[in-house]
């Protein structure tokens, strides 16, 4: 399986102020016959599910503000928050979805304001 | 609006049964691919199972394969999982989750979640 490893495991940032979370796979996610990089990222609030954010590395689901934007390719990716808002409190979770059906999770970073 | 609402978890003793049902509204649940994703207490994401729009295609995590079997009735709508021989480290949050899109192994709609506890 593909094993992903997300960094830092916890993350305090200032209101405003940029966030951003790492993410490295085990082997490459990226598809050479469409150019794709198949790696998610999906957001959790407190006792609420996951929520997509971003797909393909760096399309932003429909809904999601402009402040959250992905980045990356081949095995390290970034999910990077520009301006951090009160409600962007939760934990973020990076997902390959090249090596189905054996889709994996990084193990989640927590973001919570300083 | 597109909704999942998950049912038929609860507490249940090592080597028991249960199972799930995840009831799906507005979209076109035929057209979908369906997936069941867990999360044990306090901890990360696993992908359980999945199953094709019409349920001929069906996978399973080596954690689960051989005790847990997915299933869909199109007619009413509806994502079903019985999970067997139950052990403690089964015990999560059970949520069903739609893949995006054809072959898209990703999870644009998720239900909220039934708790799973496997305990004596």
């Amino acid at each position: 399986d593909i094993v992903m490893t997300q960094s830092p495991d916890s993350l305090a940032v200032s209101l405003g102020e940029r966030a951003t979370i790492n993410c490295k796979s085990s082997q490459s996610v990226l598809y050479s016959s469409n150019n794709k990089n198949y790696l998610a990222w999906y957001q959790q609030k407190p006792g609420q599910p996951p929520k997509l954010l971003i797909y393909w590395a760096s399309t932003r689901e429909s809904g999601v503000p402009d402040r959250f934007s992905g980045s990356g390719s081949g095995t390290d990716f970034t999910l990077t928050i520009s301006s951090l808002q009160a409600e962007d409190v939760a934990v973020y979770y990076c997902q390959q979805y090249y090596s189905t059906p054996r889709v994996t999770f990084g193990q989640g970073t927590r973001l919570e304001i300083k | 609006e597109v909704q999942l609402v998950e049912s038929g978890g609860g507490l249940v003793q090592p080597g028991g049964s249960l199972r799930l049902s995840c009831a799906a509204s507005g979209f076109t649940f035929s057209s979908y691919e369906m997936n069941w994703v867990r999360q044990a207490p306090g901890k990360g994401l696993e992908w359980v199972s999945y199953i094709s729009s019409s349920g001929s295609t069906i996978y399973y995590a080596d954690s689960v394969k051989g005790r847990f079997t997915i299933s869909r009735d199109n007619a009413k709508n509806s994502l079903y999982l019985q999970m067997n021989s139950l052990r403690a480290e089964d015990t999560a949050v059970y949520y069903c989750a739609r893949s995006r899109s054809f072959l898209e192994w990703l999870f644009d709609y998720w239900g909220q979640g039934t708790l799973v506890t496997v305990s004596s």
